[in-house]
């Protein structure tokens, strides 16, 4: 069975700190690796990633996925308040998308 | 300016009634979901609809039906609803099989 695992479950940081969000995955005919921020609605969509070792930034945020061991990090620099969100990883196969649990981020002011 | 739209919102209901779940985008995508998203707020694929045509049903049970009238609109109808039902919908779509998904904003159903 396809399955994606994040860590941690939830952070808790100081405004200003770099943090890493981890997801590794285990996916038959793997496609891609996919990051969503989830605040009080809908997931939103972040990065797609395809390719081993190609960093994707945008703005403070950059992710990276090495298919080689079946991972991927999510960087958030300088976080702010607003950062504050569920953070998920999804990957990619046969026509569907399988989710991680996700990691609950606080940043706190 | 939606992009991916569901209606309704909100649906509360009793046990045991019948019920739907409008989805409509306007991206021109190909491709479109359904996913429920649980009080855990585990996300977990239900249908895949590419052209209109069913190709994905993740061992949903049957009283799940969607219906693809076009390739813009996917559409939910739960049969004899249970309590176990009760989460949160959203609809996804995608320009095909294999790029990135956008959602809806979710319907919240709650059965009684």
């Amino acid at each position: 069975e396809d399955k994606v695992v994040q860590s941690p479950l939830s952070l808790v940081v100081h405004e200003g700190d770099t943090v890493t969000l981890n997801c590794s995955y285990e996916v038959t005919n793997f496609r891609s690796l996919l990051w969503y921020k989830q605040e009080k609605k809908a997931p939103t969509f972040l990065f797609m990633l395809t390719s081993s070792g190609i960093e994707k930034k945008s703005g403070r945020l950059s992710s990276i996925l090495d298919k080689k061991e079946l991972f991927s990090i999510l960087n958030i620099t300088a976080t702010q308040t607003g950062d504050s969100a569920i953070y998920l990883c999804a990957a990619g196969s046969n026509y569907k998308l399988t989710f991680g649990k996700g990691t609950l981020l606080t940043v706190n002011p | 300016d939606t992009a991916v739209s569901q209606t309704p919102k909100y649906l509360v209901t009793q046990m045991g009634n019948d019920k739907s779940i409008k989805c409509e985008q306007n991206l021109g995508h190909d491709t479109m979901y359904w996913y429920k998203q649980d009080s855990k707020k585990f996300l977990k694929i239900m249908f895949s609809y590419n052209n209109k045509e069913l190709i994905i049903n993740e061992t949903v049970p049957n009283r799940f039906s969607p219906k693809s009238p076009d390739k813009a609109h996917l559409n939910l109808h739960i049969n004899s609803l249970e309590l176990g039902d009760s989460a949160v919908y959203f609809c996804a779509s995608s320009q095909d099989t294999r790029g990135e998904q956008y959602f809806g904003p979710g319907t919240r159903l709650t059965v009684t």
